[in-house]
């Protein structure tokens, strides 16, 4: 199976802030690359598909991009509504990955 | 509105296998893959495999092969996860997911209300 590596597990930002969040695939997935946001007792939301397509309804702060099989999720100005865990998942393949994951904590 | 309930928490010892069932309502069940997802205490989102109900085909993650077993009765729009050989690391809730409407290897975000099962001696 095809390994993601996600980083970094844990951020810590203020309101306000620009953060990103990195995925690193084990071998070329070329697009094929998801983004979720995950709440307590929530089901997993899907944010950005295809690396850099935003879904419908997810604000413009959030973007997706790649280079290689390096992809990155960005959030330009941080609202409360963001602080959540965070996960990307490769679809490349039959098989499906998640990365390990990143918990965006307030400072 | 799409609902999918899973079956009640399992207590298992080491060695045994569980069963959970996913009883899918509101949409067409033989149109969207069903995956199965877990999550162990303190971790992240660990994906197990998927099952087509239409067809019956299945996929599992390379880590859970020969252990994992997804089935589907069209007849009560179930499907069903059964773990052999379980140990204490596969403690864990299990939730059952629709897969998405653009692509059925994507999550959609109709999931099961998750299954508690605890492997312990």
């Amino acid at each position: 199976d095809i390994q993601m590596t996600q980083s970094p597990s844990t951020l810590s930002a203020s309101v306000g802030d620009r953060v990103t969040i990195t995925c690193r695939a084990s071998q070329s997935i070329s697009r094929w690359l998801a983004w979720y946001q995950h709440k307590p007792g929530k089901a997993p939301k899907l944010l950005i598909s295809a690396a850099s397509t935003l879904e419908s309804g997810v604000p413009s702060r959030f973007s997706g991009s790649v280079s290689g099989t390096e992809f990155t999720l960005a959030i330009s100005s941080l609202q409360p509504d963001d602080f959540a865990t965070y996960y990307c998942q490769q679809y490349s393949s039959y098989s499906v990955t998640f990365g390990q994951g990143t918990k965006l904590e307030i400072k | 509105q799409v609902q999918l309930v899973q079956s009640g928490a399992e207590v298992k010892k080491p060695g045994a296998s569980v069963r959970v069932s996913c009883k899918a309502s509101g949409y067409t069940f033989t149109g969207s893959y069903m995956h199965w997802v877990r999550q162990a205490p303190g971790q992240g989102l660990e994906w197990m495999g998927w099952i087509n109900p239409a067809s019956g085909a299945t996929n599992y993650a390379q880590s859970f092969q020969g252990r994992v077993t997804l089935t589907r009765d069209i007849s009560v729009s179930t499907v069903y996860m059964e773990l052999a050989r379980m140990m204490s690391d596969d403690t864990a809730v299990y939730y059952c997911a629709r897969g998405n409407r653009q692509d059925q290897l994507l999550f959609s975000d109709s999931w099961g209300q998750g299954t508690r099962v605890t492997v312990s001696s």
